[in-house]
């Protein structure tokens, strides 16, 4: 099987700290499309980003930030002056076949005050 | 509230009974997909549909287990004798037309507890 590995289990930072969330992702495909969610309390997988591996870009939208390298099949996301707000259990994941996405184990996050 | 509806949210079911989960998707979406998660773990996928018809199945989808999604609209989970292996959230998600790659959005799950 195609793995997505969040080696991280749990990270706990002060806020305003920085806080990098690492992915590997496995895949012998030349096209694919890898995706941060976000899943606090509640339970709602909330969408983050979507990179399809044409696009090695980094990209920005507010505090977060996302570092995609093929070189090293990572695609880590960083949260810049994290907020209490931020705590959450955080997924990546690949696309395999046409439909089905398989995620990594999480990386659960905790922002203390 | 346009996103993706689950019903019920928690289930408490006794060992042996039948269960069912509704999903009604995003309207304009065409794709609607099921996965299960387990405490601790990522979810993980079950089946999916596009419009009414079911085109994937995960072997993790045991003889207990059927999906439907008449007219192409909502989706029904349904799983029969249940046991407690099956406690666990289960997840429905919606695509637009172009499936998973154009991003996958959640409902908020039900949580199923078999006792």
């Amino acid at each position: 099987a195609q793995k997505v590995t969040q080696a991280q289990t749990e990270i706990s930072v002060v806020e305003k700290e920085d806080v990098t969330l690492d992915c590997v992702y496995e895949t012998r495909d030349t096209t694919y499309y890898l995706f941060w969610y976000k899943q606090p309390p509640s339970g709602e997988l909330v969408f983050l980003i979507r990179r399809n591996s044409f696009d090695e870009q980094n990209e920005i939208s507010g505090r977060y930030s996302w570092n995609f390298q093929k070189s090293t099949s990572s695609f880590n996301f960083t949260i810049t002056a994290s907020q209490v707000v931020d705590s959450a259990v955080y997924f990546c994941a690949r696309i395999q076949g046409a439909q089905k996405l398989v995620f990594g184990q999480g990386t659960r996050l905790t922002i203390n005050p | 509230d346009t996103g993706v509806s689950q019903d019920p949210r928690h289930k408490i079911t006794k060992r042996g009974q039948n269960v069912t989960f509704r999903c009604d998707p995003i309207s304009e979406h065409n794709r609607l997909y099921w996965y299960r998660q387990t405490l601790g773990q990522g979810p993980e996928f079950l089946t999916y549909f596009q419009n009414e018809a079911q085109l994937e199945k995960s072997r993790l989808l045991s003889d207990r287990f059927s999906a439907e999604r008449p007219k192409g609209s909502f989706s029904t989970l349904e799983i029969q004798r249940t046991e407690q292996g099956d406690s666990a959230m289960y997840l429905c998600a919606s695509s637009p037309r172009g499936g998973a790659p154009h991003g996958a959005f959640f409902g908020q799950g039900t949580r199923l507890t078999v006792v």
